[in-house]
């Protein structure tokens, strides 16, 4: 059974720029979350996906969007970015709305 | 506004010496507490679910167990495999989506 992935692995990006990150979910798994990871610090919540539409958003600005795929893929896009968004992007997958999250191995974001 | 809260920050311990880290929050709606493992530049490895007061689990050296208030995970005989970030999280529900919050993380060091 294949894990989440993600992509890139590493990314460098100026500031004012926009980004995309990619998700892959786990098999069977309808539910993807992204969160944000700050050095020393635990993940912070940007928003979930459920069956394509999105049904909850953490302390995020509008300029966080995403995306869920028909296959339950994922996108997280970054617009105008600020040098406050260099951080580890993670992406979760679960079985279904509060079952356990398992993480890609995440795609770290440097904003110069 | 929920808060977790994990102590100690750091813990070195010689290999065999037995510990438990701690993990006290305060939310509102508690859908589940979660524990997770995380090695340098890896996304979160997932441990453990505990769904109410009183319950167990135990996996190898490891061994959760949650109160009304904190959860403890307790490593015996730890071995220097066992070195990483363990991560704790409550789950809630925000609108539709069921949302973890983690603590900052204990930073666990065994030598040999």
């Amino acid at each position: 059974e294949t894990g989440v992935t993600q992509s890139p692995t590493h990314l460098i990006k100026t500031r004012g720029q926009q980004v995309t990150l990619r998700c892959s979910s786990q098999s069977g798994h309808n539910t993807v979350s992204w969160y944000q990871q700050a050095l020393g610090q635990g993940p912070q919540f940007i928003f979930q996906y459920y069956r394509e539409e999105e049904n909850g958003r953490g302390n995020f600005p509008p300029r966080f969007s995403g995306l869920q795929f028909p296959n339950y893929s994922s996108e997280l896009n970054v617009n105008a970015l600020e040098l406050d968004d260099s951080a580890l992007y993670l992406c979760a997958s679960s079985r279904d709305l509060g079952r356990e999250q398992y993480f890609g191995p995440g795609t770290r974001l440097t904003v110069t | 506004e929920d808060q977790v809260t994990q102590s100690p920050e750091a813990l070195r311990l010689q290999e065999g010496e037995s510990s438990s880290l701690n993990c006290s929050y305060t939310v509102s709606g508690l859908r589940g507490l979660f524990w997770y493992r995380q090695d340098p530049g890896k996304g979160p490895e997932f441990l453990f679910t505990l769904y109410s007061a009183g319950e167990e689990k135990e996996k190898e050296r490891l061994k959760a167990t949650l109160t009304k208030k904190e959860s403890f995970l307790h490593i015996t005989a730890p071995k220097p495999e066992d070195s990483a970030t363990y991560l704790c999280a409550v789950q809630v529900t925000r609108g539709s989506a069921r949302q973890l919050t983690f603590g900052s993380g204990t930073q666990l060091t065994v030598l040999p």
